[in-house]
């Protein structure tokens, strides 16, 4: 099975940066993902990383250490709409197929 | 853009009685995942379909749960009969294969009373 974890919450201003940690253990790794989700929406897709090293896409970043089952994902020019939660996926080979299973999210607020 | 579309929004039940749950995913995307999740936590994978065949269904409860993909595009999650514990977000997500990225509908909230 997959273990994943991540910070519960996060605070921070407005403008300033963030950067949301999540470990992981699994077998059978192939992808890792970052989703947006606010408050009683479906999680949209941020970022994907399946190489070490780093994404960047606009204002958010992800990087990834598959040897250290370590990934990170960077918010910059925090701005009040980013308040949300943030969920860290692993892809990897399950009962059929690739699965994604899901850490339980960070939550971030953002303050002024 | 394409979207995953989910019917109903909203859903509130009595407990022993049957819901159903529709999602139409993305055109021209074979994979589809029916997930569920319980507020503040991460969603929990119920069943995945390839084209109408199931690839996994390890984690659905088959003694109330059951999911259908007929033709191979929109599906549909039934429960019967609902329970209490199964208030939660149940949200329908479409790859175009199975290692692509999944893109999430906007959830059916089912509340049981």
């Amino acid at each position: 099975g997959q273990n994943i974890d991540q910070p519960t919450e996060m605070t921070a201003t407005e403008g300033a940066i963030v950067q949301i940690n999540c470990t992981y253990q699994t077998s059978g790794f192939n992808g890792l993902f970052w989703y947006q989700q606010h408050a009683g929406e479906a999680p949209t897709f941020l970022s994907y990383n399946v190489l070490d090293g780093l994404e960047e896409k606009g204002r958010f970043s992800s990087f990834l250490s598959r040897s250290k089952g370590y990934s990170y994902l960077l918010l910059k020019e925090l701005q009040m709409k980013d308040s949300a939660s943030y969920l860290c996926a692993v892809r990897a080979a399950g009962a059929g197929s690739y699965q994604l299973t899901f850490g339980k999210g960070t939550k971030l607020s953002v303050i002024p | 853009e394409a979207e995953v579309a989910q019917s109903p929004r909203y859903k509130i039940t009595e407990k022993s009685q049957a819901v159903a749950f529709w999602c139409d995913p993305i055109s021209g995307h074979a994979t589809l995942y029916w997930y569920r999740q319980i507020l503040g936590q991460g969603p929990e994978l119920l069943v995945q379909f390839q084209d109408e065949s199931v690839v996994d269904d390890s984690q659905l409860p088959k003694d109330r749960f059951s999911a259908e993909r007929l033709k191979g595009v929109d599906s549909t999650l039934k429960i019967q009969p609902a329970e209490l514990g199964d208030s939660a977000m149940y949200l329908c997500a479409s790859s175009s294969t199975g290692v692509e990225t999944q893109y999430f509908g906007p959830g059916t909230r089912l509340l049981v009373l």
